[in-house]
C-alpha cells in the first residue's frame, strides 16, 4: 500500500491553520496514523486510529477521514510545532509511510 | 519508565553482516509487538520489519532474505540480524513498539549502520 503526502513542504506562520493530507492507494479503513519527527530526534506519535490524539498530545492536532483519503489538522501553530510530518499505514504488511511533510516557518 | 535502547550499528563492509540489538525496559515486553524502522539522512521513514508476540514476521520486498528480526523475551530485547549489506541500507535504525496493527507508540533513539568500503 502506497501513501502519498501532500504537500512535501509547507511554509506557515505562527498561529496559522494547516492541514496536511495523506491518499492511500488502496482502502485502509481507520488504520492510518501520524508522527511528528524533530531534527535529530526518534518520531512522536500523535495520532492512531486515523482522528484519536495519543495521550498528551495538543488538542491544536486533530485527524480525520477513512478509507483511502486522511488529513492532519494544526489548529493554531505554534513554534515546537515546526517539524516534519509522516503518516502510516497499519491496515496491513507490510507497513508503509507517506513520504513526509516538512513544516517550515515563514 | 517506559524505555527502547538500541546497539550494535557501525561501519561494515558491502556485503557484511551486522547484529542490531534493542534493551527494552518499563513495560512487559512479551505483550507488544515490536517493530525496526529506518532513515536515511536527509531521507523519509522506512519500515524495515516486524515481529508479533507469537513471534511472527514480517518484511518489506526491499529487505526480506537478507534481514531477519527475532525477540528474547526474557531478556526483554530485540534483534535484526542483518546480511548481505548494501550501501543502500546506510541509515538510522529505530526499534519501536506497538500493539498488534496498533501504531508505533515508543521508539528508541536509533543507532547508525553505515555500509561503505
Amino acid at each position: 500500500i502506497q501513501l502519498t503526502q501532500s504537500p512535501s513542504f509547507l511554509s506557515a506562520s505562527v498561529g496559522d491553520r494547516v492541514t496536511i493530507t495523506c491518499r492511500a492507494s488502496q482502502g485502509i479503513s481507520s488504520y492510518l496514523a501520524w508522527y511528528q519527527q524533530k531534527p535529530g530526534k526518534a518520531p512522536k506519535l500523535l495520532i492512531y486510529a486515523a482522528s484519536t490524539l495519543q495521550s498528551g498530545v495538543p488538542s491544536r492536532f486533530s485527524g480525520s477521514g477513512s478509507g483511502t483519503e486522511f488529513t492532519l489538522t494544526i489548529s493554531s501553530l505554534q513554534p515546537e510545532d515546526f517539524a516534519t510530518y509522516y503518516c502510516q499505514q497499519l491496515n496491513s504488511y507490510p507497513y508503509s509511510f507517506g513520504q513526509g511533510t516538512k513544516l517550515e516557518i515563514k | 519508565e517506559v524505555q527502547l535502547v538500541e546497539s550494535g550499528g557501525g561501519l561494515v563492509q558491502p556485503g557484511g553482516s551486522l547484529r542490531l540489538s534493542c534493551a527494552a525496559s518499563g513495560f512487559t515486553f512479551s505483550s507488544y509487538d515490536m517493530h525496526w524502522v529506518r532513515q536515511a539522512t536527509g531521507k523519509g521513514l522506512e519500515w524495515v520489519s516486524a515481529i508479533g508476540t507469537a513471534g511472527d514476521t514480517y518484511y518489506p520486498g526491499s529487505v526480506k532474505g537478507r534481514f531477519t528480526i527475532s525477540r528474547e523475551n526474557a531478556k526483554n530485547s530485540l534483534y535484526l540480524q542483518m546480511n548481505s549489506l548494501r550501501a543502500e541500507d546506510t541509515a538510522v535504525y529505530y526499534c519501536a513498539r506497538a500493539g498488534a496493527f496498533e501504531p508505533l507508540d515508543i521508539w528508541g533513539q536509533g543507532t547508525m549502520v553505515t555500509v561503505s568500503s
